[in-house]
């Protein structure tokens, strides 16, 4: 069926890291892509989205690209900072029908340390 | 200050004693969900509502029932908890349903 699966975590890193978090998805059409970021004790916050096939979502630092061909949406930032830690979900949603329809990964936890 | 706002924010209780969590926005939007996250499932979609009046299933209603009786409002009720109902619960809305949604800070649940 439809879904969202992303890399397992936790993930950790030293300020100034590289950072990819995987996020492919399986679904029919052509879904809107998103990555959602949960600070400690708070909801989620929208990070960054893309509608379309080759659309890049960027914001903070941390970009992504939709790759229909490979039906990813892989979450990048080139220096990470501690005030980075949380957790990240992707998410995608459908056309049509199922418009309404928001379906999240499981989430990759992030620490950054100093 | 436009916020999504859900109460309580922790609640304990027993098993089939009945509980509503309110969820009110003040930025006059269409669109309204419910979600609940466990560990190492993320979020799942409870409820969700395109306008008043329209509610639809999302991936696990069992166990919930909503209303949307007007714009700002969204309950959330459990008619008869159990404990695999204990989590944390989000509500969260949106200007039209393609837009990005904003949160709520959510709401603990433990059901013993």
């Amino acid at each position: 069926g439809d879904s969202v699966t992303q890399m397992e975590g936790p993930v950790t890193l030293s300020e100034e890291a590289f950072l990819t978090i995987n996020c492919t998805y399986t679904a029919t059409g052509y879904p809107s892509l998103f990555w959602y970021v949960q600070y400690p004790g708070e909801g989620l916050q929208l990070l960054l989205k893309a509608t379309k096939a080759d659309d890049k979502g960027s914001n903070k630092g941390f970009e992504a690209t939709y790759r229909k061909e490979t039906t990813s949406f892989h979450l990048e930032k080139g220096s990470v900072q501690v005030s980075d830690s949380a957790v990240y979900f992707c998410a995608r949603r459908l056309r049509g029908s199922t418009l309404g329809r928001l379906y999240f990964g499981r989430g990759t936890q992030l620490t950054v340390w100093p | 200050e436009a916020q999504v706002t859900q109460n309580p924010r922790y609640l304990i209780t027993v098993t089939g004693k009945k509980l509503t969590v309110t969820c009110s926005q003040n930025m006059n939007h269409e669109y309204m969900s419910w979600y609940r996250q466990d560990p190492g499932l993320g979020l799942r979609q409870i409820y969700y509502s395109m306008n008043v009046e329209v509610t639809d299933k999302g991936d696990v209603p069992e166990g919930y029932k909503v209303s949307r009786k007007e714009k700002r409002n969204f309950p959330l009720i459990l008619e008869s908890p159990s404990p695999n109902q204990t989590s944390l619960y989000f509500c969260a809305s949106s200007a039209k349903v393609e837009q990005p949604q904003h949160f709520g800070d959510g709401t603990r649940l433990s059901i013993l």
